[in-house]
């Protein structure tokens, strides 16, 4: 399996709703990655999971959680978003975290909008 | 921040043409990669390069890992309608995993 799954497709919610987007791979990567991505613009890395460990958080507002219950799964959990925080968001994973495996497959991404 | 600067931001080419794009940083990299991103989907890996000087192809794809370790150019041979679609170089400025993007290049190929 060389896919990375990400559900849901689309997201509408609203700033007092609590929702989570999951993100999965069956590659037997150890690094797995939230970015956001609004229109025309590239991805910006959001968090690093090294080994089911928090290894990076770009500075993201707490209304984004993270969790990362194996090596397989990967959540980001919103709670009170704000409607510029509508993007998409995509889920990616490679070998490791580090210079040896700089490789990152994405998935097709959660279409997230905020009312 | 760093950033890589890509060129150039959009193109609009005839059916058959080949295309050719480049990405700079400020620093080193030890690795660039080339990804494309259709609309609403995430980007797919196309190219990864490792070596200074290293010309990689996949299909009518050529990626090239520059001398100075600091720049990378993505050619595409006898376009197609299905190469439409933004290109984006990336590279790692550190150990971290972490990867950073350039601005992408959009391309449109008229049939």
């Amino acid at each position: 399996d060389t896919e990375v799954t990400q559900t849901p497709k689309h997201l509408v919610m609203g700033m007092t709703n609590k929702k989570s987007l999951k993100c999965e791979q069956h590659m037997g990567h150890r690094a797995m990655y939230w970015y956001k991505q609004k229109a025309k613009k590239p991805p910006e890395l959001m968090f690093v999971y090294s080994y089911e460990k928090l290894s990076i958080n770009e500075s993201v507002p707490s209304r984004f959680s993270p969790e990362c219950p194996n090596s397989s799964l990967l959540n980001l959990h919103l709670h009170a978003l704000q409607p510029e925080d509508s993007a998409l968001y995509l889920c990616a994973s490679s070998k490791g975290a580090s210079s040896s495996y700089n490789e990152q497959f994405f998935g097709p991404g959660t279409r997230l909008t905020v009312l | 921040g760093q950033q890589l600067n890509q060129s150039p931001q959009s193109m609009f080419i005839q059916e058959g043409e080949d295309v050719s794009m480049n990405c700079t940083s400020s620093s080193i990299f030890n690795t660039w990669l080339w990804y494309k991103q259709d609309p609403g989907e995430g980007p797919v890996l196309l190219i990864a390069l490792y070596k200074a000087g290293e010309l990689t192809s996949n299909g009518r794809l050529t990626a090239q890992f520059g001398i100075t370790r600091k720049d990378s150019f993505l050619n595409i041979s006898a376009s197609i309608p299905s190469d439409v679609g933004i290109y984006f170089c990336a590279g790692p400025p550190g150990n971290t995993g972490k990867l950073i993007f350039g601005q992408g290049t959009t391309l449109q190929v008229k049939p």
